[in-house]
């Protein structure tokens, strides 16, 4: 069975530095992978995916994730931090031609002024 | 254009009780999920609607859990002899559901609603 490991449960990250959020995968094949984000009261947003060709991909509000299959991995990253990035990020995987996703447990971003 | 939606935002019920969470897709999608998340976790998938069939339900905790989506748009979760341990928010989410590898389909979510059992 697939799972996703996000091994950080709160980071603060001052307004203006980078960010780099982890994302451990464990599937045989090759997965596809997503990043969420969700702020109080909201639903998930998605903010990029992967799914075959370029390992570094672009999302919106200015974050990018880099897929490394020799580190199982999908790092959320963002050089410079807004304070309205202050949320909930999830890190999913789906597997091929399977229509459901397995999320991992979050991290919660804070941003300090 | 409106995104997915669904009441009631806030349940409270008591524990024994009955609950039915509706959940309103995106116009034309022909795909819907619905998830649970508990405190601290992340969302789990409960059951798979492509059409008005669940074409996966192995999310479904127990058979105190049952949904339907009737005319293929709106899906209704209904909760029997609630407990404690179904308190969560419930999510919903809509896809435009493509035949072949839906992995690769983006699911759209709603805001939740969160049900409180007492």
């Amino acid at each position: 069975a697939q799972s996703v490991t996000q091994p950080d449960i709160h980071i603060t990250v001052s307004e203006g530095a980078s960010l780099e959020l982890r994302c451990n995968y464990s599937y045989g094949a090759t997965p596809y992978l997503f990043w969420y984000v969700q702020s109080p009261g909201q639903g998930l947003q998605l903010l990029l995916k992967y799914f075959s060709g370029d390992t570094l991909v672009q999302g919106i509000k200015g974050f990018e994730a880099e897929f490394k299959r020799s580190q199982s991995s999908f790092n959320l990253r963002k050089p410079s931090v807004h304070w309205s990035d202050a949320a909930e990020y999830f890190c999913a995987v789906g597997e091929t031609g399977y229509s459901t996703l397995t999320f991992g447990k979050g991290t919660m971003l804070l941003v300090s002024p | 254009g409106a995104g997915v939606s669904q009441t009631p935002s806030n349940k409270v019920t008591e524990k024994g009780k009955y609950v039915e969470l509706r959940c309103d897709p995106i116009s034309g999608h022909t795909a819907l999920y619905w998830y649970r998340q508990s405190l601290g976790q992340g969302p789990e998938f409960l059951i798979y609607f492509q059409g008005t069939g669940a074409a996966d339900d192995s999310g479904l905790p127990n058979d105190r859990f049952f949904a339907v989506r009737p005319e293929g748009s709106v899906s209704t979760l209904k909760i029997q002899r609630t407990e404690r341990g179904d308190s969560a928010v419930y999510l919903c989410a809509s896809s435009v559901g493509l035949a072949g590898g839906l992995s690769t389909d983006t699911q759209y979510f709603g805001p939740g609603t969160r049900l409180t059992v007492l």
